[in-house]
């Protein structure tokens, strides 16, 4: 157990449904991150939470929606997925700078869009 | 352009055997450098965290070697276990970018009985 925990662990969903993935930081961390990682490509970093307020989106297709409640909390609403989509989603937190230490990922949710 | 080069990106070795994994990077102005273990469809692990005064650190029969003059940096892993199977990942720092990582491609190691 990290620190971070992920919920859930598998998720399928078809193209119509919207779901939620969740995410929890036990460590006192003031910043979140939503990272995206497909078969054999690098991670991918897709929103930044510094004390509860969205301070990067890099380009992110508006389908998947953040949503930071306090900053122990972390979700990632997702509606109207396209089958490419379907990737391992990783969670992580840190404590703003600290040039990455402490940065800690959670165990991710693979999700499949059929 | 910020980027972490891992090599090779994959290698199967024996069980018992040691090997080296590398990763060359070009970020500036760097902070530290670190090396994470992903267990396939689990999220990375960090291994070791190396800043600029720091030329080697080990966590177990992992150890990291760090080079600030030349960018690289190694991961030698020792003794090789079959749980060692997984990818690794070298993931450098920008101290101009806050907590902004740069990920290498990883190397996906794996280990035969």
């Amino acid at each position: 157990e990290t620190g971070v925990t992920q919920t859930p662990r598998h998720l399928v969903m078809g193209m119509t449904n919207k779901k939620s993935l969740k995410c929890e930081q036990h460590l006192g961390h003031n910043a979140m991150y939503w990272y995206k990682q497909s078969a054999k490509k690098p991670l991918e970093l897709m929103f930044v939470y510094n004390f509860k307020e969205q301070t990067e989106n890099n380009s992110v297709p508006s389908r998947f929606s953040p949503e930071c409640p306090n900053s122990s909390h972390l979700f990632l609403h997702l509606h109207t997925l396209q089958p490419e989509d379907s990737a391992l989603y990783l969670c992580a937190s840190s404590q703003e700078n600290q040039g990455g230490y402490g940065y800690t990922f959670g165990s991710g949710t693979r999700l499949t869009v059929v | 352009k910020n980027q972490v080069e891992q090599s090779p990106q994959s290698l199967i070795i024996l069980e018992g055997k040691n090997c080296t994994l590398q990763c060359n990077y070009t970020v500036s102005p760097f902070s530290n450098l670190r090396w994470y273990k992903q267990d396939t469809g689990r999220g990375p692990v960090s291994l070791t965290i190396m800043t600029f005064s720091e030329n080697t650190k080990s966590n177990g029969r992992y150890t990291a070697t760090l080079d600030a003059d030349t960018k690289q940096s190694s991961l030698h892993i020792t003794a090789s276990q079959l749980s060692d199977s997984a990818s690794y990942i070298c993931v450098v720092s920008d101290s101009n970018a806050g907590n902004m990582l740069t990920f290498g491609g990883g190397t996906r190691l794996m280990v035969k009985p």
